[in-house]
């Protein structure tokens, strides 16, 4: 069955040290791969996206994500956290051909200062 | 206005009201969705519109009904709730149908009394 897993539901990290969230997905199809971010009260902010090429990809607020394709993984990374990064980060998955998403759980990150 | 909005923010009705959430994207995609947010679960994909046409319908109880006008709004008409459809709903859009990035609303928080 094709699921997301994220196994950490709740992570805290000291501002300026480093951030890795994790996700690992079991999924039949070549994957396409997002990283989303929600703030108290908001909705969902795309960080990032993997489709295909460069496995490691770039994206907003300085984070970026690998994907690992022999560990179904696509973990996402800041060098450096900031004390606005404080959120809940949502890895989701798709795949060519369907319109759907599957969510994992989520992580939520605290920051402290 | 920018990106997706969605009114009202906060909602508390009751189980025998009648009540209708409001999403409008302003991003010109072809694409809408609403999900249901609740805690500790995975975000859940209730329905998608495309061009105006549902394209999918989550097995999601009668008591949701949604309306899609025209390719910018989306609406959730709500009636005869039950206490456990209080949530977060979300509503998104992409440009296309697909497994593409979607752009979120910042929800509407709905309490069923």
């Amino acid at each position: 069955a094709q699921s997301v897993t994220q196994p950490d539901i709740h992570i805290t990290v000291s501002e300026g040290a480093s951030l890795e969230l994790r996700c690992n997905y079991s999924y039949g199809a070549t994957p396409y791969l997002f990283w989303y971010v929600q703030s108290p009260g908001q909705g969902l902010q795309l960080l990032l996206k993997y489709f295909s090429g460069d496995t490691l990809v770039q994206g907003i607020k300085g984070f970026e994500a690998e994907f690992k394709r022999s560990q179904s993984s696509f973990n996402l990374r800041k060098p450096s956290v900031h004390w606005s990064d404080a959120a809940e980060y949502f890895c989701a998955v798709g795949a060519s051909g369907t319109y759907k998403y599957i969510f994992g759980t989520g992580t939520r990150l605290k920051v402290l200062a | 206005e920018t990106g997706v909005t969605q009114t009202p923010r906060h909602l508390v009705m009751g189980m025998t009201n009648k009540k209708s959430l409001k999403c409008e994207q302003h991003l010109g995609h072809n694409a809408m969705y609403w999900y249901k947010q609740s805690a500790k679960k995975p975000l859940e994909l209730m329905f998608v519109y495309s061009l105006e046409e549902r394209v999918e319908n989550n097995s999601v109880p009668s008591r949701f009904s949604p309306e899609c006008p025209n390719s910018s709004h989306l609406f959730l008409h709500l009636h005869t709730l039950q206490p456990e459809d209080s949530a977060l709903y979300l509503c998104a859009s992409s440009q296309v149908l697909g497994p593409r990035e979607q752009y979120f609303g910042p929800g509407t928080r709905l309490t069923v009394t």
